[in-house]
């Protein structure tokens, strides 16, 4: 298996809502990320786990809220967002945390923030 | 931090006509480099990736690369353009340390009849 899973595809959310998106990978990979996506331009990095630890935070709002079970499952709790949240966010891993071998990214999730 | 340059927010090609997309790095060290391909509403897919040893890169869909060092560049090349390659290419660095990836600006490949 060299997917990376997202669920889920398309997600409408209330600024008041709370939801989670979910990521998931069987590549034995023990890095995961979360990017954010705006139209036209490049992934903007999030987060970073590194062996199921948090090892890079970058000053994403708390209404952003990671979350890695173990090794193989990726969540983002999201709640209070705001219309300017709304993106394609995507998750991605790699074998170790270095850009050596690259990252394998997922389809992503579409968010609308209303 | 690393950082890479695409020059050209947009370009285009006819079809069966030559494609060249340009990224030049910022490093004294000669990084990792990457290029992925992302269709509309996709994730990124990666296309090559250049890390140690020969320079020219081959990758999927026919798409291939070259390290430059001289010129701190990797740009990306195919020789003939197909209809399906119309998509956004990014160019991505990372050194060689646990860094993590830094994508470029992005280029958005049209191909026309």
């Amino acid at each position: 298996d060299t997917e990376v899973t997202q669920t889920p595809k398309h997600l409408v959310m209330g600024m008041t809502n709370k939801k989670s998106l979910k990521c998931e990978q069987h590549m034995g990979h023990r890095a995961m990320y979360w990017y954010k996506q705006k139209a036209k331009k490049p992934p903007e990095l999030m987060f970073v786990y590194s062996y199921e630890k948090l090892s890079i935070n970058e000053s994403v709002p708390s209404r952003f809220s990671p979350e890695c079970p173990n090794s193989s499952l990726l969540n983002l709790h999201l709640h209070a967002l705001q219309p300017e949240d709304s993106a394609l966010y995507l998750c991605a891993s790699s074998q170790g945390q270095g850009g050596r071998e690259g990252y394998t990214f997922g389809s992503g999730t579409r968010l609308t923030v209303v | 931090a690393q950082s890479v340059t695409q020059l050209g927010s947009h370009v285009s090609v006819s079809e069966g006509a030559l494609v060249l997309l340009r990224c030049n790095y910022s490093s004294s060290v000669p990084p990792y480099l990457f290029w992925y391909v992302q269709y509309p509403n996709q994730g990124l897919q990666l296309l090559l990736k250049y890390t140690t040893g020969a320079t020219l890169v081959k990758g999927i869909n026919g798409f291939e690369a070259e390290f430059k060092k001289s010129e701190t560049s990797f740009h990306l090349t195919k020789p003939s353009a197909h209809m399906s390659d119309a998509a956004e290419y990014f160019c991505a660095v990372s050194d060689r340390g646990y860094s993590t990836l830094t994508f470029g600006k992005g280029t958005m490949l049209l191909v026309s009849p």
